[in-house]
């Protein structure tokens, strides 16, 4: 059974620039969530996405921004990038919402963004 | 104060020993107690899901969840270097909130 794929990988964007980050869930899960990973503030939850719309949000600015497609499939956004926005961006997949008995979070390897 | 607090370490080990990891919080609400290990340069992977207060193990791994004192516990027996990992102590209301993360190499 395939896991979550994020894609991708690596990117490296200068300050203003915009990026588009992409996830597909493990095949069957409905819901994606991603975080935001750096080594002073740890793992933050940015948003989860189910049945294609955005179920949950973190404390993150407006220029954070996701979607899910109908395959489950999700994308996040982040425009004018910040020096500070250069993290590791994980996204997890759960066959229902995470906070109820089927929300087991499954990650992907993530996407580490370095801003210039 | 952080809702999840765990020690950053780092715990160093002999091979074959007990690792014993621990992680407190605040808030009443959350329900789901999570284990993950993550290696360098990799997503954090789930090693253990717990509802209730009380034991579960998965093989060499024991985890504990004492509601009333809102303490959890991961132990791992018989440590092999390949458990050399940063483990990440998750709770869960309606998103996950993370401890920092705790450093453990086994040393061979």
């Amino acid at each position: 059974k395939a896991g979550v794929t994020q894609t991708p990988r690596y990117l490296i964007k200068t300050r203003g620039q915009q990026v588009t980050l992409s996830c597909s869930p493990i095949s069957g899960h409905r819901s994606v969530s991603w975080y935001q990973q750096t080594p002073g503030q740890g793992l933050q939850f940015l948003f989860e996405y189910f049945s294609e719309t955005q179920r949950n949000k973190g404390n993150f600015p407006g220029r954070f921004s996701g979607r899910q497609f109908s395959n489950s499939r999700s994308e996040m956004n982040v425009s004018t990038l910040e020096l500070g926005d250069s993290a590791l961006y994980l996204c997890a997949s759960s066959l229902g919402l995470a906070g109820t008995g089927t929300g087991e979070l499954f990650f992907g390897e993530g996407s580490r963004l370095t801003v210039l | 104060q952080k809702e999840v607090e765990q020690d950053p370490g780092p715990l160093s080990v002999p091979e074959g020993a007990i690792v014993s990891l621990n992680c407190t919080y605040s808030n009443s609400a959350f329900q789901y107690f999570m284990w993950y290990r993550q290696y360098s340069r990799k997503g954090p992977e789930l090693l253990m899901y717990t509802y209730s207060s009380g034991n579960k193990e998965d093989g060499r791994f024991t985890a504990q969840v004492d509601k009333s004192s809102k303490y959890i516990s991961l132990f791992i027996r018989d440590s092999q270097p390949s458990d050399s990992a940063t483990y990440l102590c998750a709770m869960q209301d309606y998103k996950l909130s993370f401890g920092a993360g705790t450093t453990v190499t086994v040393r061979a």
